[in-house]
């Protein structure tokens, strides 16, 4: 299967800072990349959709100012949370298709990045 | 408006035996139902997925049965194992998976010995 990195695996900041989350899809382009979040014991909720080279597509809820989302290359997504607070500490994953893949409604996720705001 | 429900919540399964989880959703466009297994401080990994022009799909000790007019799809784990431990979502989305997943709620598994 595809393979989806993201990095850092594990961060801790203060509160008031920013942090930059990488996702990087290692061996097929990635036109099309989501941003979740996940909280302890509970599923996956969609935060955003990034396409290539536009603006990505939030979800409801979602400060669009607070979580800003970069998609610069078929490769590589970022996800910046800005001014982060305790309440923004969760699980953040991406995931990524390839529609030019057999199979391309598949979506590939990265092992996620855990978040925790101090 | 949970457009997934996923059931059990939690499920304990003896060595051997068969894990069977069920998902049911509401939205007739949905056309493409992946299950993800995920281990804890992990990303989910796609198990199997199915669309809906046919009912069953096999791949090794994993089954999805679905059921299109009942609007239901199943998970099943033949010979289950304690390396199957782990929590597994029902997902759902439209277009043939151009539209984002909407996921169930999960259901944690234990299988034990």
């Amino acid at each position: 299967g595809a393979v989806v990195s993201q990095h850092p695996s594990r961060v801790i900041c203060k509160s008031g800072t920013s942090v930059k989350i990488e996702c990087r899809s290692l061996d097929f382009q990635a036109t099309t990349m989501f941003w979740y979040r996940q909280f302890p014991k509970q599923s996956l909720m969609l935060m955003a959709t990034s396409n290539e080279g536009s603006k990505a597509t939030y979800e409801q809820g979602v400060e669009k100012d607070k979580f800003l989302i970069n998609h610069a290359s078929l490769t590589l997504s970022t996800l910046t949370v800005t001014s982060a607070h305790p309440e923004d500490s969760s699980f953040y994953i991406c995931s990524a298709r390839d529609p030019a893949r057999p199979g391309g409604e598949t979506q590939y996720f990265g092992p996620g990045t855990r978040l925790l705001v101090l | 408006q949970q457009q997934v429900k996923q059931s059990p919540q939690s499920l304990i399964v003896q060595k051997g035996g068969i894990s069977i989880i069920n998902c049911a959703y509401e939205n007739t466009a949905f056309d493409y139902f992946p299950w993800y297994q995920q281990f804890p401080g992990k990303g989910p990994a796609l198990l199997i997925a199915i669309r809906p022009d046919v009912s069953e799909k096999k791949e090794g000790r994993f089954t999805i049965s679905f059921n299109k007019s009942a609007k239901q799809f199943s998970l099943h784990i033949m010979d289950s194992q304690p390396g199957d431990s782990a929590t597994y979502f029902c997902a759902a989305s439209r277009d043939s998976g151009n539209t984002p997943l909407v996921f169930g709620k999960g259901t944690r598994l234990s299988v034990i010995a």
